[in-house]
């Protein structure tokens, strides 16, 4: 079946550092890919995404790579800021004509950065 | 355009009565998708809507749960005979298009049910 993994949170960081929050999916055929971002107090909102293989998303200083080869779409930014405190939702949507676009979730990882 | 709204906000009822949640989407969005989310767990699929047909039911979605687009604008949600289990936050999204998979949802707020 279709699912995703991402890694355990929570993530603490010092304003600047690199970021790197891992996901992975299985899946069959070629899924769309997608990072929700949930900030406090408010709703999930689309942060990058990419549907195809070897396409890059990025938004807001953040980027992730659709890796076929791996099954990986791992989320990255270079210098994170305190505003980018929030969780993190890797997401996969499965093709094929049959599919009506439901988005399937990992569990989120929790993004802390300290100023 | 004004999002994704959902009503009420925020849920608390007593174990065995009926709760109902409304959703509107942002205008003109044929595609409206309701998820629920627990506590530390990322979002889970429940039902689909294509205009007013409902086009998919997840097998988390039991016979105390039913949902209904009328007109293909609003959407609710009805559970029967709450349980604690329900307890949980639901969402709201929707989308306009046909690419269907590569297309970008837009939550709503949700709703945050308590089951006493």
């Amino acid at each position: 079946g279709n699912s995703v993994t991402q890694m355990e949170g929570p993530v603490t960081l010092s304003e600047e550092a690199f970021l790197t929050i891992n996901c992975t999916y299985t899946a069959t055929g070629y899924p769309s890919l997608f990072w929700y971002v949930q900030y406090p107090g408010e709703g999930l909102q689309l942060l990058l995404k990419a549907t195809k293989a070897d396409d890059k998303g990025s938004n807001k200083g953040f980027e992730a790579t659709y890796r076929k080869e791996t099954t990986s779409f791992h989320l990255e930014k270079g210098s994170v800021q305190v505003s980018d405190s929030a969780v993190y939702f890797c997401a996969l949507s499965p093709p094929g004509s049959s599919n009506t676009g439901k988005l399937i979730f990992g569990q989120g990882t929790t993004l802390q950065v300290k100023p | 355009d004004t999002g994704v709204s959902q009503n009420p906000r925020h849920k608390i009822t007593k174990r065995g009565q009926n709760v109902t949640f409304r959703c509107d989407p942002i205008s003109e969005h044929n595609r409206l998708y309701w998820y629920r989310q627990t506590l530390g767990q990322g979002p889970e699929f429940l039902t689909y809507f294509q205009n007013e047909a409902q086009l998919e039911k997840s097998r988390l979605l039991s016979d105390r749960f039913s949902a209904e687009r009328p007109k293909g604008s609003f959407s609710t949600l009805e559970i029967q005979r709450t349980e604690q289990g329900d307890s949980a936050m639901y969402l709201c999204a929707s989308t306009a298009g046909q690419a269907v998979y590569t297309d970008t949802q837009y939550f709503g707020p949700g709703t945050r049910l308590t089951v006493l």
